[in-house]
C-alpha cells in the first residue's frame, strides 16, 4: 500500500528542546517537503528537497532543520531556536516530472510546547 | 516569489446550492492550479487541478475556471451536501507539475441543511 508516512501523530516539546518529526514515503517520489499549518494562515512551507542530499530553504525555514540522505525519507527537526513551534506540521511528496502531478500528504504531527 | 490570495475565508451556503471560492496569483510563470479539500483533523487531499492550457475543468459537482490574463481561479461546487464541509487551499506552481506549491490561506465551507 503505497502512501507517505508521518510520526509521530501528537509530539509535545520542552522549552529549549530540539525534537525530529519523521516522514517516510514509498511513492517513489523524487520531491518532498515539510509545511506548517496555523489557524487562518493555510499552509507554509518550510523546506523542501528534489534530490538526494539536496534540499532548499522555503519561506518560513529559520528554526527548522532537515535532512535527506535516502529518497524515501525527510525527517525534520525542530530546534530550539524556533520561538513559537506549536502547530500542525505536514509532510508532502510529488513527482517532478510526468506522473500524475499533485502533492501527496502525510497525515501530520501536531506539536505542542509544553 | 509567488503570492497566492484566497476568498472568502468562510462560507457557509444551505445544503443544495452552489459554493464559489476564488483564488488569484501574482506569478505569471505559474501554469499548475490544484485544489485541496482538509476535513477536520485529517490530510489535504487532491480534488481538482488545472493547467493554464485549459480554461475550465469539470469533475462530476466541482469544476474549475481559470482566467490566465487576469491571474486568477475559482472552484464552484454545484449542489452541495453535508459532506462537502471542509477547509478548502487553493494552490499555484511555476512549473508543470506540482514543484513547490504555494498556498492560499483557506476557505471553511460549511454546508448547512
Amino acid at each position: 500500500d503505497g502512501g507517505i508516512t508521518q510520526s509521530p501523530k501528537y509530539l509535545f516539546r520542552k522549552e529549549g528542546q530540539n525534537v525530529t518529526l519523521s516522514c517516510e514515503q514509498n511513492l517513489n517520489h523524487d520531491a518532498m517537503y515539510w509545511y506548517r499549518q496555523d489557524p487562518g494562515q493555510g499552509l507554509r512551507l518550510i523546506y523542501y528537497s528534489q534530490i538526494v542530499n539536496d534540499f532548499q530553504k522555503g519561506d518560513i525555514a529559520e528554526g527548522y532543520s532537515v535532512s535527506r540522505e535516502k529518497k524515501e525519507s525527510f525527517p525534520l527537526t525542530v530546534t530550539s531556536a524556533q520561538k513559537n513551534p506549536t502547530a500542525f506540521y505536514l509532510c508532502a511528496s510529488s513527482v517532478l516530472t510526468g506522473g500524475t502531478p499533485g502533492y501527496t500528504f502525510g497525515s501530520g504531527t501536531r506539536l505542542t510546547v509544553v | 516569489g509567488e503570492n497566492v490570495e484566497q476568498h472568502p475565508s468562510t462560507l457557509s451556503v444551505q445544503e443544495g446550492d452552489s459554493a464559489v471560492i476564488k483564488c488569484t496569483y501574482s506569478d505569471s510563470a505559474s501554469n499548475y492550479f490544484p485544489w485541496y479539500k482538509q476535513e477536520l483533523g485529517k490530510r489535504p487531499q487532491l480534488i481538482i487541478d488545472i493547467r493554464s492550457n485549459v480554461g475550465e475543468k469539470k469533475d462530476q459537482r466541482i469544476a474549475v475556471t481559470l482566467n490566465k490574463t487576469a491571474k486568477h481561479f475559482s472552484l464552484h461546487i454545484t449542489e452541495t451536501q453535508p459532506e462537502d464541509s471542509a477547509v478548502y487551499f487553493c494552490a499555484a506552481a511555476p512549473t508543470g507539475t506540482a514543484s513547490k506549491l504555494t498556498f492560499g490561506t483557506g476557505t471553511r465551507l460549511q454546508v448547512t441543511l
